[in-house]
């Protein structure tokens, strides 16, 4: 069974920093892409980004809008994905979901409230 | 970046009702084309893959149509268990922009 399950949400101040972790099961991990998407509270679903494969030399992609603040990596001995967030404001407060790049399976999404 | 349209944002049907859901991109993106349903407080859930693609396990009233800039979504019997918040999301070039949504009332 293919599972994906996001981690580290919180709360956190303006121009603080968190680091979500996106964990995996059932599938080739170090093979596939993996994508952030992000919903704000009462709002749409938003692209964050996306990391790619070891054969696609781990290549990132960002919004425009979390480019140069928001990092994405990945561990393939863990089959685990992380999103560093840094210089958080609070229109970066949302649910945030990991996904795999066919989109045809997600996580259950993590909470990340930016506030003072 | 491709702005992805979908207007209406609400749309008001019926059990029973066919219900045609429009999308629009700013320019042409194939069929690079993903639809999702999602219902409050759950992950998107994939219906259509590549504009007419039925991804496995989707009821076959589900259908997808449309390719360059026009897209469509098309519930040919509405369920109750449709009504939902649907979004468009092209794949054709990052970012991987999505549609405002169309809410099924």
């Amino acid at each position: 069974e293919v599972l994906l399950v996001e981690s580290g949400g919180g709360w956190v101040q303006p121009g603080g920093s968190l680091k979500l972790s996106c964990a995996t099961s059932g599938f080739t991990f170090s093979a596939t892409t993996l994508h952030w998407v992000r919903q704000a509270p009462g709002k749409g679903l938003e692209w964050v980004g996306r990391i790619r494969s070891k054969a696609n030399n781990y290549a990132t992609d960002y919004a425009p809008s979390v480019k140069g603040r928001f990092t994405f990596s990945r561990d393939d001995s863990e089959n685990t994905a992380y999103l560093q967030m840094n210089s958080l404001t609070t229109d970066d407060t949302a649910v945030y979901y990991c996904s795999r790049a066919s989109g045809d399976h997600w996580g259950p999404g993590t909470l990340v409230t930016v506030s003072s | 970046d491709i702005q992805m349209t979908q207007s209406p944002t609400s749309l008001s049907a019926s059990v029973g009702d066919r219900v045609t859901i429009p999308c629009r991109a700013s320019q042409s993106i194939g069929t690079y084309l993903n639809w999702y349903q999602q219902k409050p407080g759950r992950a998107p859930k994939l219906l259509i893959y590549t504009a007419s693609g039925l991804q496995r396990g989707v009821p076959s009233r589900f259908s997808g149509s449309g390719s360059g800039t026009d897209f469509t979504l098309t519930i040919s019997s509405l369920q109750r268990e449709d009504f939902a918040t649907y979004y468009c999301q092209q794949t054709f070039i990052t970012p991987y922009t999505f549609g405002q949504g169309t809410k099924l009332e």
